[in-house]
Formats: structure tokens, C-alpha cells, sequence
């Protein structure tokens, strides 16, 4: 157990829809990166947040969004989705955003139908 | 722009047996960081070692090891004593000393390990 939590473990929601996951980092850890899992796309890195500021954007599309809150926690909005969006959602933490190590949370399992 | 090439899809090996996994990159940068990453069927990442780029010596962690060789970017794994619970997905990353912090993903091998 990584100390990373993201709930829901599984969505299976409909095209056009809007979805919100959402990651609670390990204790203590400032920073929080999302990633996403496809098959065709691989591993990919989305966005980061530090201390409740965007730290870096990836490959994230206009329909994503993101945020961190005080209790830095972090939600990645997803809207109007698409067949291609069905991924595997990652969230992980470090402690300050520089630090090498970065955990990884069980990840969210999205399917668009 | 970095990028890093898993070139082996599949690799199998035999229970206490020795493997290797291979990974390149490419980079223009002289200080970063590379890791190997391990997704079992739980879809978990889990990180197996890191190294970083200006430590000569490369890293070890029980039974896996890396042979760094910055020269010819080339990082790979050896896992010895497979046990069959080595069976996963095994990524190679990068993660820039500058700019950010983004890990860049190979896109893995999966490793088969038979008793």
C-alpha cells in the first residue's frame, strides 16, 4: 500500500458524460501528479499540482481539468467524454514536488460506453 | 524532448533463473533520474530502484539491479532469482533534473515467469 488512496476504483459512464475522480495523497506529500493509462497512448502524464498550485501540464486535454485543494487533495474533471477517453487514471504523490520518488495511489478505471 | 524505448514487448524466464530487461533513452540533458517500475495484475505501480544519473555506481535492491550506462543511455534490469511473483509489467522512466518533474514512461515489457 502505497498511502496514495483514489476513489472510485471503477467508473463506467456514457459518451458526452462529465466524471470526477478524485486522490488523497500520502500524508505529508505536497505534490500530485496525474497520469494516464491506454492502450494505445501507454503511460501518460497529464498535470501536476504543488501545494494547491499548477505545477506542470502534459499532454491534458481542453475537456480535463484539474485541481488541488487546501487539504491537498486533488480532483481531475473529466468532460463531454469520448470511447478514447476509457483509460486507467493514476494519481500519485511526492513529498515536495523535487523529490525523485514518486508513489503511486491504485489507479481508477474508467470505461466510456 | 526526452523519450525512452522498451524494445522487448514480452520477455519469459524460468523460476530462479536470471533476467534482463532492456531500456533506452534520449536525452540532452546530463542530470536526471531513471526508474523501474513494476505493474503487476493488480494494476498497481510499484517502484522496484531508481538511479540517479551522476552516481557512477549502479543501484541494487535485493534481487533486482541496474547496469546504468550513461554513455550509451542505456538502463536495464536484471531481476536474479526470478520468483513467480515477479510476473508484471515492468516500466522504464525518466524524470528530468530541470523543469519538471514528470516521470516519461516506456511503453513496458511483460514479463512471463515460469515455475
Amino acid at each position: 500500500d502505497s498511502g496514495v488512496t483514489q476513489t472510485p476504483k471503477h467508473l463506467i459512464t456514457a459518451t458526452g458524460q462529465r466524471v470526477t475522480l478524485r486522490c488523497s495523497p500520502r500524508s505529508g506529500d505536497l505534490s500530485v501528479y496525474w497520469y494516464q493509462q491506454s492502450l494505445d497512448q501507454g503511460l501518460q502524464f497529464l498535470i501536476q499540482y504543488y501545494n494547491g498550485e499548477e505545477r506542470a501540464k502534459g499532454n491534458i486535454l481542453e475537456r480535463f481539468s484539474a485541481q488541488q485543494f487546501p487539504d491537498l487533495h486533488s480532483e481531475l474533471n473529466l468532460s463531454s467524454l469520448e470511447l478514447g477517453d476509457s483509460a486507467l487514471y493514476f494519481c500519485a504523490s511526492s513529498v515536495d514536488g523535487r523529490s525523485y520518488e514518486q508513489y503511486f495511489g491504485p489507479g481508477t478505471r474508467l470505461t466510456v460506453t | 524532448a526526452q523519450t525512452v524505448t522498451q524494445s522487448q514487448p514480452e520477455m519469459s524466464v524460468q523460476e530462479a533463473e536470471t533476467v534482463t530487461l532492456s531500456c533506452t533513452y534520449d536525452t540532452s540533458e546530463s542530470d536526471y533520474y531513471l526508474f523501474w517500475y513494476k505493474q503487476p495484475p493488480s494494476r498497481q505501480m510499484i517502484l522496484v530502484i531508481r538511479q540517479e544519473a551522476y552516481k557512477q555506481q549502479n543501484a541494487t535492491e535485493n534481487r533486482f539491479s541496474v547496469n546504468f550506462q550513461k554513455a550509451a543511455k542505456s538502463f536495464s534490469l536484471k531481476i536474479s532469482d526470478s520468483q513467480l511473483g515477479d510476473a508484471a509489467m515492468y516500466f522504464c522512466a525518466y524524470r528530468s533534473e530541470y523543469n519538471t518533474d514528470k516521470l516519461i514512461f516506456g511503453t513496458g515489457t511483460r514479463l512471463q515467469v515460469f515455475p
